[in-house]
C-alpha cells in the first residue's frame, strides 16, 4: 500500500518535553499538509509544503511548533516544551499540485500528561 | 468564525434507508466542496467532491447536492449500510488548505 503513513501512531509525553512526528506522503504528491484535530472538531490546518518549501502556516502554529520537509519527501513536525493543550490528533495529508483532494494518513495521537 | 458548518452532530438511520448529511457555508465565493469519512483511530478518507459549476455529483451509493443560492450542500447515502457508520466531514479549499465542518456522526442500525 502506498498511502500516507505516519509515525508514531500514539505518543504519551510529559508536559515540557519535546516530541517529533514523521509523515511519509504518497510518493508522487508534491504537496504535504499538517492538520490538528481535537475531540468533536474537524481537522484544523497547521501548515503545508510544496516540495521542500513551507508555503503557508496557520496562526495556530505557535513558536513552539516547527515543521520541515528537507528533501521534499517525508516531513517532520516538532513540538517543543509540550503543554496539555497540545493533546490532539496530528494528521498529515498529501496531494498533487493541481488537485483539491487531499489524502490523509492515520494520524499521531499525542497525549500530554 | 466557522466558514463551514455541520449543524447536526449525529444522525441515526436504519440499514437500507437513506442517510442525508447536511453542510452550510458562509461565503458564496467557495467553489469546490469535498466530503470525507472518518472511522475511529483512522485519518479522514476522501469520499466525493463537487464543483460549483454542478449541482449534483454521484458515485455509486453516494450523491452530493449543491444549492448555491442557499449556500448548502448535502450528502445522500442510499442504501445505508452498517459499514457507513462513521463521522462525516464536509470541507472546502481556502487557498491550499482545507477548512472542515465540525462533522456529523452517522450510525446505521442493522
Amino acid at each position: 500500500d502506498t498511502g500516507v503513513s505516519q509515525d508514531p501512531r500514539h505518543k504519551i509525553t510529559k508536559r515540557g518535553q519535546n516530541v517529533t512526528f514523521r509523515c511519509d506522503p504518497i510518493s508522487e504528491h508534491n504537496r504535504l499538509y499538517w492538520y490538528r484535530q481535537t475531540l468533536g472538531q474537524g481537522p484544523e490546518f497547521l501548515t503545508y509544503f510544496q516540495n521542500e518549501a513551507q508555503l503557508e502556516k496557520s496562526r495556530l502554529l505557535s513558536d513552539r511548533f516547527s515543521a520541515e520537509r528537507p528533501k521534499g519527501s517525508f516531513s517532520t513536525l516538532e513540538i517543543q516544551r509540550t503543554e496539555q493543550g497540545d493533546s490532539a490528533m496530528y494528521l498529515c495529508a498529501s496531494s498533487l499540485v493541481n488537485s483539491y483532494e487531499q489524502y490523509f494518513g492515520p494520524g499521531t495521537r499525542l497525549t500530554v500528561t | 468564525d466557522q466558514q463551514v458548518k455541520q449543524n447536526s452532530p449525529s444522525l441515526s438511520v436504519q440499514e437500507g434507508r437513506i442517510s442525508i448529511l447536511n453542510c452550510d457555508y458562509t461565503n458564496s465565493m467557495f467553489d469546490y466542496f469535498l466530503w470525507y469519512k472518518k472511522y475511529p483511530a483512522e485519518g479522514p478518507t476522501f469520499l466525493i467532491s463537487i464543483s460549483s459549476i454542478k449541482d449534483k455529483n454521484e458515485d455509486g451509493r453516494f450523491t452530493v447536492f449543491l444549492n448555491k443560492s442557499a449556500k448548502h450542500l448535502s450528502l445522500h447515502i442510499v442504501p445505508s449500510q452498517p459499514g457507513d457508520s462513521a463521522v462525516y466531514f464536509c470541507a472546502t479549499p481556502l487557498s491550499r488548505m482545507l477548512t472542515f465542518g465540525g462533522g456529523t456522526r452517522l450510525m446505521v442500525k442493522p
